[in-house]
């Protein structure tokens, strides 16, 4: 199993313009979710989904879509990139209950200029 | 509102040496469960334990344990005969009930370095 996947690495952006963070799983998890790190600080939730065609907001949604057409893939489409949005992006899986533990991805570094 | 908090930035230990890194929760939701992740230089963040609020006996993994006082509302990791390798980031987790959902909801972290 390759686990959680996210492309790309890095990504340098100019302000306005938009693009999508991918991230895939191939564990058959329920779960999914898309969180972003700032310097210094724990991680915060953007978006999540409970199952393919089902999407929530989390702490910090907005200027971020997501959608889950399938079980394996949740993009995170940044719609008009702000500086504010310079961060390292981790998407994360779970199975469903009754375990809790989170496989997180690599992490894309974002930076917005 | 689910909240952690660790009180400390960074601790520095000396290598063999025990270290116990502070987490304190808040939460209205009756079932939740605490984790702690690891965070090397590198980045990736690292599965360390897990405990649920009802388990009886405090969570251990090899020379991870976590100190699990419900009452004071308080999670710290114990970490046993320190190593080198042990230098990294450590973030406290609860997940939780919040508005019908199961969140994970992190502390700001600890900054731990292992002196030789």
């Amino acid at each position: 199993n390759a686990g959680v996947t996210q492309t790309p690495k890095f990504q340098v952006l100019k302000t306005g313009q938009s693009m999508t963070l991918q991230c895939a799983q191939d564990m058959n998890h329920e779960y999914m979710s898309w969180y972003r790190q700032d310097p210094g600080m724990g991680l915060r939730l953007i978006h999540y989904s409970v199952g393919a065609g089902i999407t929530d907001q989390g702490e910090v949604p907005n200027g971020y879509n997501v959608s889950r057409s399938t079980t394996e893939d949740f993009p995170l489409r940044l719609l008009s990139a702000a500086p504010s949005q310079t961060s390292v992006y981790f998407c994360a899986s779970r199975p469903g209950t009754p375990t809790y533990e989170q496989y997180f991805g690599p992490g894309t570094r974002l930076t917005v200029t | 509102a689910q909240k952690i908090t660790q009180t400390q930035p960074g601790m520095f230990v000396q290598e063999k040496e025990a270290v116990t890194l502070d987490c304190t929760y808040d939460t209205s939701d009756p079932s939740y469960g605490l984790f702690w992740y690891k965070q090397p230089s590198s980045g990736e963040m690292i599965f360390l334990i897990y405990q649920g609020s009802y388990d009886q006996q405090n969570a251990t993994e090899g020379r991870y344990s976590l100190n699990f006082q419900k009452a004071r509302k308080s999670a710290n990791l114990v970490i046993s005969a320190s190593q080198l390798g042990d230098s990294a980031m450590y973030f406290c987790a609860m997940r939780a009930r919040d508005q019908g959902a199961q969140k994970l909801v992190f502390g700001q972290g600890t900054r731990l370095t292992i002196n030789p």
